[in-house]
């Protein structure tokens, strides 16, 4: 079956431009997470969602980013006035359930670069 | 702040050879942990869930264990294999939710 997807793939925006990440999450799943990568790092949480509330925001590194769900199934993850510290893979998970005894199961990720 | 660590953060063995790394998370509050494989190029592919102490979950020639008294787990690669060439990661959870993500061990074998 589909799994995760995310769009774009790579994304490169000058600084200053605003960005938008798409999230497909596999169908039924009623968690989804958005995660940030930087090079030589483990992904670091940014948000989730449970259907479509966002429970939790703490990992938002600046009120530039923005991240919603509206109808429980896509998210989009947005980047106002990007800055080069913005640059990092921006992973999307999504799971059957809130509680995290079950796995996560990722998209491949789109690789931002501010230039 | 949860802190999970991860050991080493680089191994380079050769075919054939058996590994392990660790992971290592706070002891209070626990509720599961996650070991994924991350091959180059891939998204993040699940191993194992931890839930209890004392776990061990074998998946072919991977296997892991888990203490959460003490706080970590170890991951065993027996008869290491090129296509074993990854970033292993462990992430702990509270049940809160969501999972706070280790730094990852890279493994690379060489044929």
């Amino acid at each position: 079956g589909a799994g995760v997807s995310q769009s774009p793939r790579y994304k490169v925006a000058k600084r200053g431009q605003d960005v938008a990440l798409r999230c497909d999450p596999i169908s039924g799943h009623v968690s989804l997470f958005w995660y940030q990568q930087a090079l030589g790092q483990g992904p670091e949480f940014l948000t989730y969602f449970q259907n479509e509330a966002q429970l939790d925001k703490s990992g938002l590194p600046s009120d530039r980013f923005f991240a919603e769900r509206p109808e429980g199934s896509v998210s989009t993850l947005k980047i106002q006035r990007t800055q080069q510290e913005d640059s990092a893979v921006y992973l999307c998970a999504s799971r059957d359930r809130l509680l995290s005894n079950s796995p996560l199961h990722f998209g491949n990720g789109t690789r931002l670069t501010v230039t | 702040i949860l802190n999970v660590e991860q050991s080493p953060q680089s191994l380079h063995v050769q075919e054939g050879d058996s590994t392990n790394f660790t992971c290592s998370f706070p002891s209070s509050n626990f509720y599961a942990l996650h070991w994924y494989r991350w091959e180059t190029a891939k998204s993040p592919e699940a191993l194992f869930v931890m839930t209890l102490n004392g776990d061990e979950k074998k998946k072919g020639r991977i296997s892991a264990t888990l203490n959460t008294k003490e706080g970590y787990s170890y991951l065993y690669i027996k008869g290491s294999q090129p296509e074993d060439s990854a970033t292993y990661l462990c992430a702990f959870s509270t049940n809160a939710g969501k999972s706070t993500f280790g730094d990852g061990t890279t493994l690379t074998v060489k044929p």
